[in-house]
């Protein structure tokens, strides 16, 4: 079956830091590869997502790359701010009505 | 409103009563999920279901039991709960379940305390 492998922290950084949150996966087929952010007090919401190999996904300052060849999806950021911090998921959903989710990345950002 | 909502924010209920919980979605989507999220534990998918059919049950006990009227609500009804099920419960919807490219949306999700 599907699986979802990524670190769960808690990663603590100060203001400014380079951030990469790794995940790898296992799945058969083609999945499409998604990060989901949860900021406390909220439910989950999309952050950026790719759906083929080699495809990059961005927003807020986040990056990640549909690695097929490392089945990995990374996520990145150059410049972490203080309200970075929250949970980070990475998800898979390829060939089922079930996604998959990791257990989730605590992130803490001081000044 | 916008996106998903869900009703109540925060429940607390005793090991008898009967109790529910309401999730709406306006964003014209096709499939709706509830999921329950505990502390120190992943996420866990309990129900999909697609244009209002149940196309997927993950091993929930009935105490659980889910509803979906139309295509823009999903409930979940609760009865005779166990303090183990104390947790965040959270309602997603996405354009299609069976394609794999669509993202879900969630709600704030429902804060529920067995006692």
């Amino acid at each position: 079956g599907n699986s979802v492998t990524q670190m769960e922290g808690p990663v603590t950084l100060s203001e400014e830091a380079f951030l990469t949150i790794n995940c790898t996966y296992t799945a058969t087929g083609y999945p499409s590869l998604f990060w989901y952010v949860q900021y406390p007090g909220e439910g989950l919401q999309l952050l950026l997502k790719a759906t083929k190999a080699d495809d990059k996904g961005s927003n807020k300052g986040f990056e990640a790359t549909y690695r097929k060849e490392t089945t990995s999806f990374h996520l990145e950021k150059g410049s972490v701010q203080v309200s970075d911090s929250a949970v980070y998921f990475c998800a898979l959903k390829g060939g089922s009505y079930i996604p998959t989710f990791g257990r989730g990345t605590s992130l803490i950002v001081h000044p | 409103e916008t996106g998903v909502t869900q009703t109540p924010r925060h429940l607390v209920m005793g090991m008898t009563n009967k109790k529910s919980l309401k999730c709406e979605q306006h964003l014209g989507h096709n499939a709706m999920y509830w999921y329950k999220q505990s502390a120190k534990k992943p996420l866990e998918l309990m129900f999909v279901y697609s244009l209002e059919e149940r196309v997927e049950n993950n091993s929930v006990p009935s105490r659980f039991s889910p509803e979906c009227p139309n295509s823009s609500h999903l409930f979940l009804h609760l009865h005779t709960l166990q303090p183990e099920d104390s947790a965040l419960y959270l309602c997603a919807s996405s354009q299609a379940a069976g394609t794999d490219t669509y993202e879900q949306y969630f709600g704030p999700g429902t804060r529920l305390t067995v006692t």
